[in-house]
């Protein structure tokens, strides 16, 4: 089946530097790529909507320069979030559609677990 | 705008016991509607979704949801579970047309005891 893989599986950054998560699809192309925020015991909220070619798409109260979105080519998004700060501390998932439907099956990373010191 | 609500944040169940977990959503256009498992420190698993056609809906590791539009719910059920079935379990749902995006409800954490 469809695979997406996230990278890396978890970091550990210090104040004020800068962290990129990379989302791959290894086996379809995703002309659409969504990234997710997860609080602990909380559920996924959704921070922007990265397409390929163009601006992602970023949720109300989404920093954009903050939470950086490239999405380059029909296999990979990456998410940088710039300046970090603890409270930027959470788990980040990606996902990807393989067809453009909305009912085209989604499939999602195992996620990013990012500690900010 | 489309919300979910999950009525349950914890569900303590003994192993081989049913369980229903549930999930009501709210929205002014039709929806797709989907159920993911969570087991920590992972991505999101697809168990089922709803798209059109009959209300009852099958998918993996045993798992059936019904659709009921008058109720705008759609619960999760399962006849007997496994110690394996302890995760996180969201619903979400998407519009039909238009945007792609998914919301999802709060979360319910199933625990199976032994």
């Amino acid at each position: 089946g469809a695979v997406v893989s996230q990278h890396p599986s978890w970091v550990i950054c210090k104040s004020g530097t800068s962290v990129k998560i990379e989302c791959r699809s290894l086996d379809f192309q995703a002309t659409t790529m969504f990234w997710y925020r997860q609080f602990p015991k909380q559920s996924l909220m959704l921070m922007a909507t990265s397409n390929e070619g163009s601006k992602a798409t970023y949720e109300q109260g989404v920093e954009k320069d903050k939470f950086l979105i490239n999405h380059a080519s029909l296999t990979l998004s990456t998410l940088t979030v710039t300046s970090a700060h603890p409270e930027d501390s959470s788990f980040y998932i990606c996902s990807a559609r393989t067809g453009g439907a909305n009912n085209s099956p989604l499939h999602f990373g195992n996620g990013t677990r990012l500690t900010v010191t | 705008a489309q919300s979910v609500t999950q009525l349950d944040s914890q569900v303590p169940v003994f192993e081989e016991a049913p369980v229903e977990l549930r999930c009501n959503y709210s929205s002014s256009v039709s929806v797709y509607l989907f159920w993911y498992v969570q087991y920590p420190n992972q991505g999101l698993q697809l168990l089922l979704k709803y798209l059109s056609g009959s209300t009852l809906v099958k998918g993996i590791n045993g798992f059936e949801a019904e659709f009921n539009k008058s109720q705008t719910s759609f619960h999760l059920r399962k006849p007997s579970v496994h110690i394996s079935d302890t995760a996180e379990y969201f619903c979400a749902v998407s519009i039909s047309s238009g945007a792609q995006k998914l919301v999802f409800g709060q979360g319910t954490r199933l625990t199976i005891n032994p």
